[in-house]
């Protein structure tokens, strides 16, 4: 069974730009989660999706949002990029999501210069 | 406070130590997970309880719901569980998860 896999895995953004992240979870897997880390923050919720419906977000602005497809794969894209927004995002996905055993891929690093 | 706390926040041990990390946490939660994540950033799902505790190989995990307590033991430590372990609480009120700040492990040879 395939996992988790997240595109791309680097990539350079400079401030203003926006940018897309993928999310392709494990098959028959509906909840995908999003979430950043960064050295000073740690691991923090962005969002959660299921059956294409956000059914839970973080605390985190406007300029971050989301999508999921009827394939289950997600989306997430953060608009007029900062120099914080530096980080690596993770994404995860379960059967169901509540609660559910996460399965996590490898992260897309994104450099904000 | 955080919502979350782990300690400690680093450990050094020699190989064939046992080791203890310690989850606290204040929300209601549907279940407590424990993650590792390796250097390069790759995140692995260890357990997911929501009482009692849990075994797989050298890894146990506990948990008490009324004192709001998990743990995660290695017994007989080796290099390779090196890492940083992540515990999260997922909320009662659907999949959100608030996470714990970390412990680095390192077991030495």
């Amino acid at each position: 069974k395939a996992g988790v896999t997240q595109t791309p895995r680097y990539l350079i953004k400079t401030r203003g730009q926006q940018v897309t992240l993928s999310c392709s979870p494990i098959s028959g897997h509906r909840s995908v989660s999003w979430y950043q880390q960064t050295p000073g923050q740690g691991l923090q919720f962005l969002f959660e999706y299921f059956s294409e419906t956000q059914r839970n977000k973080g605390n985190f602005p406007g300029r971050f949002s989301g999508r999921q497809f009827s394939n289950s794969r997600s989306e997430m894209n953060v608009s007029t990029l900062e120099l914080g927004d530096s980080a690596l995002y993770l994404c995860a996905s379960s059967a169901t999501g509540h609660p559910g055993e996460l399965f996590f891929g490898e992260g897309s690093r994104l450099t904000v210069l | 406070k955080n919502e979350v706390e782990q300690s400690p926040q680093n450990l050094t041990a020699q190989e064939g130590e046992f080791i203890t990390i310690n989850c606290s946490y204040s929300v209601g939660i549907s279940a407590l997970h424990w993650l590792q994540q390796h250097p390069g950033g790759g995140i692995v799902s260890l357990f997911m309880l929501s009482s009692g505790k849990k075994k797989h190989g050298r890894l146990i995990a506990t948990i008490n719901i009324q004192e709001k307590h998990s743990s995660l033991h290695i017994t007989a430590s080796h290099p390779r569980d090196s890492a940083v372990y992540i515990c999260a609480a997922q909320e009662t009120s659907g999949s959100r998860l608030t996470f714990g700040e970390g412990t680095q492990l390192t077991v030495n040879p």
